[in-house]
């Protein structure tokens, strides 16, 4: 395990429909952090795990979305009767639990289209 | 919404010359970090300073902070055309809990 992974890396979907998405961070890592990505912006934070507790949430976590962490490895991102808005890059990162100098690592993304 | 903002939005230079883009910022942080992301890709850890730090260096990168002006720039020298690419600074606040990054300044690195 060198990195965070993320599946899928590509997700096209109609309006409407469900999808979830997987991150596995790196396995020492207790903090689990989801962002979203539009094009040509910064990642926005969504919501982020320490171990299985989810500990803060973004207003940008519309009720239709759901984050969940069952064993404090992985985690899945849902997203309810999807719409074209939703359309973006989804990213995972993990890091320690640390102080000033923590990093924090990202996966490749899955990329959304809702069409 | 985003804590940060790059400056400049995007930047175009010739292989072999410096590369400098500024990062500015709303609230006190604890460390300040910068990534690269290649078209389409994750995001690719580059460096951390953290707040009581005022320079720091990795290879062919500076960066320096100003938490007075709260602003940082990141220098690449000698550049390349793999450099290529879109460069973000996130902020961590002081709870140390998540990143808040700007909005990015896209780099073009001609051959």
């Amino acid at each position: 395990d060198t990195g965070v992974s993320q599946d899928p890396r590509h997700k096209i979907t109609k309006r409407g429909q469900n999808v979830t998405f997987r991150c596995d961070p790196i396995s020492e890592h207790n903090r689990l952090y989801w962002y979203r990505q539009t094009l040509g912006q910064g990642p926005e934070f969504l919501t982020y795990f320490q171990n299985e507790a989810q500990l803060e949430k973004s207003r940008l976590l519309s009720d239709r979305f759901s984050a969940e962490r069952p064993k404090g490895s992985f985690s899945t991102l849902e997203i309810q009767r999807t719409e074209q808005g939703d359309s973006a890059m989804y990213l995972c990162a993990s890091s320690s639990t640390g102080g000033a100098g923590t990093e924090a690592f990202f996966g490749q993304g899955t990329r959304l289209t809702v069409v | 919404s985003q804590q940060g903002e790059e400056d400049p939005q995007a930047l175009s230079i010739q292989e072999g010359e410096n590369a400098t883009m500024n990062c500015s910022y709303k609230t006190s942080i604890n460390n300040l970090q910068w990534y690269r992301q290649n078209s389409g890709r994750g995001l690719v850890h580059l460096i951390l300073i953290r707040s009581n730090e005022r320079e720091k260096h990795s290879g062919r990168l500076r960066v320096t902070l100003d938490t007075s002006k709260k602003s940082s720039s990141l220098l690449i020298t000698a550049s390349r055309a793999a450099d290529t690419a879109s460069y973000f600074c996130a902020t961590k606040d002081n709870a140390g809990n998540m990143l808040t990054f700007g909005g990015g300044t896209r780099l073009m690195v001609k051959p």
